[in-house]
Formats: C-alpha cells, sequence, structure tokens
C-alpha cells in the first residue's frame, strides 16, 4: 500500500518568507510525529500527534514553528519569518500508535537563503 | 543528492561477509529499540524492533541484540549485499508515561565492497 507521503519534496525559500510542509500519513494510523534531519545527524523530535490533537509538542524550537492536523488524517508543519538555520530535511511519519514503528515518509528538504 | 552519512563512524565490509553495527544507549528508561535504515535521499526505513523483555530477535538476514546492562544494542546482517550500503540509525522510546517520542542516535555508515 501506499507509504507516508510529503510534498514538497524540496522548497527554496528566502530568509523571513513564510513555509508549509504537508504531510500524507499512511491511511489509518493514528499517531503522526514531525522531526527534523540535518546533515550528518540523527532525526530531532519537533512534535507528534495522537488523533487531531498535539499530544507532545516539545521538540519546537521556537514559537515560528507550529503544526496542525485538523481532521487526523494529513498534517501541514508551517514555519513563519524562516532563518537559515531552519534549512534542513523534514520527516514526517506515522505509526497504529502506542509501541509500533515508526513509518517515515523521504522528507521535504527545506533550503533558505 | 546530499548524503546522511557525513562525518560518520564508517563500517566498510566486502559483499558476503557479516556485519555488526553497535549502538550505545544512555536512557536506562527506554524499553523499546527500533533499528533503521536510510538511502541517500530518503526517509529512515524501518529494519527491526526489540522490547526490554527480549536480549535477542531475528528478521530475514538481520538480528538484534540488546544487552540491558551495559545499555547497548546491536545490528547484525548477514551476507552483507550491495543493497545494505546506507547510514543505519538506532533509536530508543521510553514506556511510561505514555511518551511515544522515539531519541535517535547518530548513525553509522556501513559501505559494501563489491
Amino acid at each position: 500500500g501506499a507509504g507516508v507521503s510529503q510534498t514538497p519534496s524540496n522548497k527554496v525559500t528566502e530568509k523571513g518568507k513564510y513555509v508549509e510542509l504537508r504531510c500524507d500519513p499512511i491511511s489509518g494510523h493514528t499517531a503522526l510525529y514531525w522531526y527534523r534531519q540535518s546533515l550528518g545527524q540523527g532525526p530531532e523530535f519537533l512534535i507528534y500527534f495522537q488523533g487531531t490533537g498535539a499530544a507532545d509538542d516539545s521538540g519546537l524550537p521556537n514559537d515560528r514553528f507550529f503544526a496542525v492536523r485538523p481532521e487526523g488524517s494529513v498534517s501541514t508543519l508551517k514555519i513563519q519569518r524562516t532563518e537559515r538555520g531552519d534549512s534542513a530535511v523534514y520527516l514526517c511519519a506515522s505509526s497504529w500508535g502506542g509501541r509500533s514503528p515508526l513509518h517515515f515518509g523521504n522528507g521535504t528538504r527545506l533550503t533558505v537563503t | 543528492g546530499e548524503s546522511v552519512g557525513l562525518h560518520l563512524p564508517t563500517l566498510s565490509v566486502q559483499e558476503g561477509d557479516n556485519s555488526i553495527i553497535n549502538c550505545a544507549y544512555s536512557n536506562s528508561a527506554s524499553d523499546y529499540f527500533i533499528w533503521y535504515k536510510q538511502e541517500s535521499g530518503k526517509g529512515p526505513q524501518f529494519i527491526i524492533d526489540i522490547r526490554s523483555n527480549m536480549d535477542k530477535r531475528q528478521g530475514q538476514r538481520v538480528t538484534v541484540l540488546l544487552n540491558k546492562t551495559v545499555k547497548h544494542l546491536s545490528l547484525q546482517i548477514a551476507a552483507t549485499q550491495p543493497g545494505d550500503s546506507a547510514v543505519y540509525f538506532c533509536a530508543e522510546n521510553e514506556l511510561e508515561g505514555g511518551n511515544n517520542r522515539l531519541a535517535f542516535g547518530k548513525g553509522n555508515q556501513v559501505v559494501v565492497i563489491p
């Protein structure tokens, strides 16, 4: 079946602009996660949704970052006033919840110029 | 695309040999562990998981060993193939408190020599 889909695959934006990154999880998965991965590093946790609500947003670096999942399926990660330090690959993952493996998409590579 | 393996520990292995990748974890409360494989330009791909009530679990060509005493995890790949070339991450998860976030290690790059 279809895996986790993320769009766009690449996004180049200018410093100070607003961006939205989209994630379509595996159908039926109740849990959805956003991670950020810098070059040569492992993924770093940003936020976790169980259903529509953010169960844990402690990984968001500051209030420029926000994520929603209004209908418990598709999620959007929103970044305001982008900075060059926001450049990274943003990964989305979904799972059945509980102690089940996370299934990742291929990520959105964000470059802030 | 960019490599995810820059500046990572690298294991070079001859095709057909066995590979062993090691991971130390720091949180003694962690009780669920997963190994992921990541190829350049792709997201992490699930390989195998293990819960803390086990010390060994086998999959297809892969075995994960867990030593809770020294907080060490290893992934063994049998008969390594060129397609196994990738960066491998271990990840840990705490069971208590309902926290479902995974914490990833820094990764190890495996290069298979044909």
